[in-house]
């Protein structure tokens, strides 16, 4: 089946550097990718819709200058956590749909 | 936007037992609905959807079923096994929106032996 890869899986970072997590359809190609946030016990939110080719829709409350997104291919979206903070810790999951959504193996962010 | 309520938030059944998840949405236009399973630090899985064009879909001891005029969808796992054990997430969103899902608050379903 189709399958979508996320890396890294885990992450540790100091608070007020940025870090960058990729998003890739391995064996088909998705126009559009999406991008969630899980926090502990919780469900999943979606932060924005990612375009390839063209800028990346947030959803309300989602600032875009803290988590840029770029989709510059049809296999790789990614997301960058720009000047991390420990309210930004959490579990972060793309998608891409091809005949359904397929989810990546997500991405734990600790912001230290 | 798109609003999705699910319950309960905790189930606890004991093996063998059915268990029956309930959501409601609130766009009238969302026209599909998956199901998704969730273990501890894994991605969710995709176990049943449903379009809006069908009311009942089932697969082995899992079904789905739809009210679009109540707008509510509903999860039943018959003859529960531990297996079984994990959170459950109900979404809703377009087809022809690529993925687009909005999710309910999901529910942790414990199997007791």
């Amino acid at each position: 089946g189709a399958v979508v890869s996320q890396h890294p899986s885990w992450v540790i970072c100091k608070s007020g550097t940025s870090v960058k997590i990729e998003c890739r359809s391995l064996d088909f190609q998705a126009t559009t990718m999406f991008w969630y946030r899980q926090f502990p016990k919780q469900s999943l939110m979606l932060m924005a819709t990612s375009n390839e080719g063209s800028k990346a829709t947030y959803e309300q409350g989602v600032e875009k200058d803290k988590f840029l997104i770029n989709h510059a291919s049809l296999t790789l979206s990614t997301l960058t956590v720009t000047s991390a903070h420990p309210e930004d810790s959490s579990f972060y999951i793309c998608s891409a749909r091809n005949h359904e959504a397929f989810f990546g193996q997500g991405t734990r962010l600790t912001v230290v | 936007g798109e609003n999705v309520e699910q319950h309960p938030s905790t189930l606890s059944v004991q093996e063998g037992d059915s268990a029956v998840i309930k959501c409601t949405y609130s766009d009238s236009a969302s026209n599909y609905f998956p199901w998704y399973k969730q273990e501890l630090g894994k991605r969710p899985q995709l176990i049943i959807d449903i379009r809006s064009n069908v009311g009942e879909k089932k697969d082995q001891r899992i079904a789905v079923t739809l009210n679009k005029t109540a707008k509510h969808f509903s999860l039943h796992i018959t003859e529960t096994q531990p297996e079984d054990s994990a959170v459950y997430f109900c979404a809703a969103g377009l087809i022809n929106q690529g993925g687009k899902l909005i999710f309910g608050q999901g529910t942790e379903l414990s199997v007791k032996p």
